[in-house]
Formats: C-alpha cells, structure tokens, sequence
C-alpha cells in the first residue's frame, strides 16, 4: 500500500505568517491527493482537491501544489481561525490513505 | 442535498461485534456512480479507511487489509442505507467512526456522516 508521510506534525507560528506542510507519497499518485482541516470535535473539512484545486468557499490564503510524490500546502497569511489539524489523502486507487496530521497552532 | 446519518452503539465489549448504520438521503445506495465508504479515527491510528462498497451492475467490496479478515460492509436497497460489521473487537478498535460517499476513484470523500465514538470496553 502507498504510505502518505507529512511533516512537520506541529508546528507554532505568528500571525500573518507563511505556513507549509509538506507531504510525500512512497508511490507516485500523480494529482490524486487531497487536503483536509479537522478542527476539534469537528469532521474533516476538504480544503484542497486534485493537489491545487481550491474549494468553494475555502478562503484564498490556502493553496496547494505538487504532483506525483511530493505535495505542499500553504497557507499564506496564518489567521486564528486556521488553528486545526491537517491531513493530507491519496484518492487514486483503494486503498485511500491519509497522512498521520500535521497540528498547526499560534505562537 | 446528500445527508448521511449514522447510528448504532457507543460502547461495544471484548470480542463482540461492532455494528454501525449510515442511513442515505439525497442519494440512493445502489447509484452506479458512486461509493460508500467506511473510515475511523483514533489518537494510535489517526484516519484510517476501512471499506467500501458500491454498485456497478453488481455489488462489489474493497476492504482495508488490516481490517479484512473481521469486516463486511452491507449494503440494504430497501432502507437506502449501508453498515458496518467489525467482528472479534479489541480495544484497539475504539475510535470515531464516519461514513462517507465519494464520487468513484480519482474523486475525494464529499459527504460525511456526522461520526460516532465506538468504545470497546467491558
């Protein structure tokens, strides 16, 4: 099975600071990968489709890039309300894997 | 508007079966475009698929291989909804439990149910 790998898994920052979280597939999965947000409490919300496709109504400062192993998710302009875990998932085949969370908080 | 409700017990013993229930609105099971999925969630195993099932002029099944040897995924046409079955249960299988739907391969989950905590205690 492919394996999804994030790092950091936590990380502190100002706001209004430049975030990334990478993730890395030990297979190729071209574009198939999405980002999710889970506040607490809450269910994953899907930040991110097909690596860099925005969904509707997720605010602009979220952005995606990459392809086939390595993917990155950032967020420009850190807010309070961006506090969450994130999870990265390969979608291109079963098994659909997740990566292990990447906590994000505020300094 | 999809709508998945879950149901089914919060607390399950040792070596008992955990059996969990998505109910479907706005959808229907047998819809030969899409999947039902379950997944879990735990602090030891953080999200983790379990199954699938969908219809494509027969049913088919994908289960995770962790999981495989003690789970069956049902799907019921009658009442629009789908369950989960996960037999000879430890503690290790407490965790959030969530059913989802997907568009088929190459789309992510786009419906989720609201989540159940399943203990496993005596």
């Amino acid at each position: 099975d492919i394996q999804m790998t994030q790092s950091p898994s936590s990380l502190s920052a100002s706001v209004g600071d430049r975030v990334t979280i990478s993730c890395r597939a030990s297979q190729g999965i071209s574009s198939h990968l999405a980002w999710w947000q889970q506040k607490p409490g809450k269910v994953p919300k899907l930040l991110i489709s097909a690596a860099s496709t925005l969904q509707s109504g997720v605010p602009s400062r979220f952005s995606g890039s990459g392809s086939g192993t390595d993917f990155t998710l950032t967020i420009s302009s850190l807010q309070p309300e961006d506090v969450a875990i994130y999870y990265c998932q390969k979608y291109d085949s079963a098994p659909w894997t997740f990566g292990q969370g990447s906590k994000v908080g505020i300094k | 508007q999809v709508q998945l409700q879950q149901s089914g017990p919060g607390l399950v013993k040792p070596s008992q079966t955990l059996s969990l229930t998505c109910a479907i609105s706005g959808d229907s099971v047998s819809s030969n475009s899409v999947a039902w999925n379950w997944i879990r969630q735990s602090p030891s195993r953080g999200l983790e698929w379990l199954g699938r099932t969908f219809y494509r002029s027969r049913w088919y099944y994908d289960y995770a291989v962790s999981v495989k040897s003690r789970i069956t995924i049902n799907p019921d046409t009658s009442k629009n909804q789908f369950s989960l079955h996960l037999n000879s249960v430890t503690p290790e299988d407490t965790a959030f439990y969530y059913c989802t739907r997907d568009r088929g391969s190459y789309y992510p989950f786009d419906y989720w149910g609201q989540g159940t905590l399943v203990t496993v205690s005596s």
